[in-house]
């Protein structure tokens, strides 16, 4: 156990759909990072945030939002879905956000979109 | 901009002998360098990782890496592979300015046969 938890599992919606996805971080840890990982896109960082604020954003649709509660967890929220949203979302966290530590992942959402 | 190379996609490899997985990187500055392992059905395992110094690194798991500025690479090695490490291997690249925007290689699928 990494210390990240990632609900749900597993999910299976249809397109057009609206899905949250949820991650609380290892105790102490302030930044939260969220990952997609795709068969032909690879593992692609989506999003960063830091003790509440946005702080990084990678290859993150318009489609897709997240943001960091008070109490650190996190969600990612994915709407319209379509079939090529389907993939594993990680997250990850990290003490700070500054250089020289390590991310620590969760064991993913998968999401399966019909 | 960075990018993260891993040349082969498949490796198989006896139990009891010994593996290298290559990692092949560009970035123009010095670069924090990580393997991390995926299970099936786990989230992503730190092995390793390169900061700065001693440019050959011990991991966990009985895993090194060794870092060569001249050939951007990061190998992995490890002298005796057990069954269980048959997993995927991701090499990843970070930088200073954006911490936790990792780059990750496509991976590296180990088979490990009696």
């Amino acid at each position: 156990d990494s210390g990240v938890t990632q609900t749900p599992k597993h999910l299976i919606t249809a397109t057009g759909q609206r899905v949250t996805l949820r991650c609380s971080p290892r105790s102490g840890d302030l930044s939260v990072y969220w990952y997609q990982q795709s068969l032909d896109q690879g593992l692609q960082f989506l999003i960063q945030y830091y003790n509440g604020e946005e702080r990084a954003k990678g290859n993150i649709l318009e489609r897709f939002s997240a943001q960091q509660f008070p109490d650190l967890h996190s969600e990612l929220n994915l709407s319209s879905l379509e079939l090529g949203d389907s993939a594993l979302y990680f997250c990850a966290s990290s003490p700070t956000v500054r250089g020289a530590n390590v991310l620590t992942f969760g064991a993913g959402s998968r999401l399966t979109v019909l | 901009a960075q990018s993260v190379t891993q040349p082969d996609i498949h490796i198989t490899v006896s139990e009891g002998a010994s593996l290298e997985l290559r990692c092949n990187y560009s970035y123009g500055a010095t670069p924090y360098l990580f393997w991390y392992v995926q299970s099936p059905g786990q989230g992503l395992q730190l092995l390793l990782k390169y900061f700065s110094g001693d440019t050959l690194v011990q991991g966990i798991k009985g895993f090194e890496a060794e870092f060569k500025r001249s050939q951007s690479s990061f190998n992995l090695r490890k002298p005796s592979v057990h069954w269980s490490d048959a997993a995927e291997y991701f090499c990843a690249v970070g930088q200073l300015r954006s911490w936790g925007k990792l780059q990750f290689g496509a991976g590296t699928q180990v088979v490990v046969t009696p």
